[in-house]
């Protein structure tokens, strides 16, 4: 399977904490994603990086991409109750592919 | 609201029956996807067409049939389905040319589908 994996599966915090997800995947890539799924819904991009970046930032979100160690996290600073969803991970390859992680189920508790 | 419209919203049917799932976009993006996910799980890629012509098939079984009658337009034809399959089918699109290989995925709110 070319799926990543994340952990936490589940991870909850207070509004205002910092969350942090992380996400491992298997092959080279071209570039890598974060979306956001609230329930039922579809996913919303939040955040490109590629393979030869090393940091990315966009507002409260930070991303970071370790090609050697084929893993990238995502921090979510300041939480709201508003960014309760999960959030995925996804690998782009080549021939626009793309290979969601397992996901991370977030809750910001008010 | 989101700038790929999937229809329907909600989907009940028999495993006899034969249906069909639709999806539009237009934001002239040239590659257009369908994902199946099933609840608490990721999205797992089915189908991907690029300029209208089918490039990706995940090994999905044939009671699935796709199809892409224009750039803006993408099917999803359904046929002698298991409860099994019962699912949130997504439908996503993203720019495609030679230059933004893996451009962002836009997705419709999805079809939640129920065989019986």
């Amino acid at each position: 399977s070319q799926q990543g994996e994340e952990d936490p599966q589940a991870l909850s915090i207070q509004e205002g904490e910092n969350a942090t997800m992380n996400c491992s995947y298997k092959t080279s890539i071209n570039n890598l994603q974060w979306y956001r799924q609230n329930s039922g819904r579809g996913l919303v991009h939040l955040i490109l990086i590629r393979s030869n970046e090393r940091e990315k930032h966009s507002g409260r979100l930070r991303v970071t991409l370790d090609t050697s160690k084929k893993s990238s996290s995502l921090l979510i600073t300041a939480s709201r109750a508003a960014d309760t969803a999960s959030y995925f991970c996804a690998t782009v390859s080549t021939g626009n592919q793309f290979y969601f992680g397992t996901g991370t189920s977030l809750t910001v508790i008010p | 609201d989101t700038e790929v419209t999937q229809t329907p919203k909600h989907l009940v049917m028999g495993m006899t029956n034969k249906k069909s799932l639709k999806c539009e976009q237009h934001m002239g993006h040239r590659a257009m996807y369908w994902y199946k996910q099933k609840a608490k799980k990721p999205p797992e890629l089915m189908f991907v067409y690029s300029y209208e012509k089918l490039s990706i098939n995940e090994s999905v079984p044939s009671r699935f049939s796709p199809e892409c009658p224009n750039s803006s337009l993408l099917n999803l034809h359904l046929h002698a389905l298991q409860p099994e399959d019962s699912a949130l089918y997504l439908c996503a699109s993203s720019q495609r040319d030679g230059s933004r290989v893996g451009s962002p995925l836009h997705f419709g709110n999805g079809t939640r589908l129920t065989v019986t």
